[in-house]
């Protein structure tokens, strides 16, 4: 168990859709990371907060969102959702700044319709 | 733009013998970090070791160990006496100074009994 806790474990959904996907870091981490790994494919950058601010923006559509709250959970909002947006969408913590080590969740599956 | 390329899609090895799956990557910078994770069928992300790029030694743990040459901008990891537990797609990363921690595209490594 690495303490990073994501929910929904499985979500299926139609096309046009919007869904939100939660992360609770692990106690004590600032970083959260946002990453996308479609089918037997490897894992994309989406993107990065820290204490409650953007720090770094990957390959993420403009249909999605997220934010890091006071609390440090984190949510990925998905909007006018395309079949192609059916992934294993996984959510990371690490300690500290600059420490390079991810915690990682196990993972929301969505399956868009 | 770093990258992180992983030249072997898939590979096998028999039980007790060793492997070695190879990764480059492009940087310009000269601090940063690398990573091997490994990901079982159950798709949880799992840390397998870690390299500081200042450091000169190369990481090991226990079977696991890598092969860091900065110059030729080349990380390899070797798995010694392979088992059935090892079955995965292992992919490699590249992490810097702010955060942001990419992944290459995984190889996925059979264990042959």
């Amino acid at each position: 168990d690495s303490g990073v806790t994501q929910t929904p474990k499985h979500l299926i959904t139609a096309t046009g859709q919007r869904v939100t996907l939660r992360c609770s870091p692990r106690s004590g981490d600032l970083s959260v990371y946002w990453y996308q790994q479609s089918l037997d494919q490897g894992l994309q950058f989406l993107i990065q907060y820290y204490n409650g601010e953007e720090r770094a923006k990957g390959n993420i559509l403009e249909r999605f969102s997220a934010q890091q709250f006071p609390d440090l959970h984190s949510e990925l909002n998905l909007s006018s959702l395309e079949l192609g947006d059916s992934a294993l969408y996984f959510c990371a913590s690490s300690v500290v700044s600059g420490s390079g080590e991810l915690f990682f969740g196990e993972g929301s599956r969505l399956t868009v319709l | 733009a770093q990258t992180v390329t992983q030249s072997q899609p898939e590979m096998s090895v028999q039980e007790a013998e060793t492997v070695t799956l190879s990764c480059t990557y492009d940087t310009s910078e000269s601090d940063y970090y690398l990573f091997w994770y490994k990901q079982p069928p159950s798709r949880q992300m799992i840390l397998v070791i870690r390299q500081e790029a200042y450091k000169q030694q190369n990481a090991t743990e226990n079977r696991f160990s890598v092969n860091f040459q900065k110059a030729a901008k080349s990380f390899s990891l070797k798995i010694s006496d392979s088992q059935l537990g090892d079955a995965a797609m292992y992919f490699c990363a590249y992490g810097d100074r702010d955060d942001k921690i990419i992944f290459g595209k995984g190889t996925r490594l059979h264990i042959l009994p």
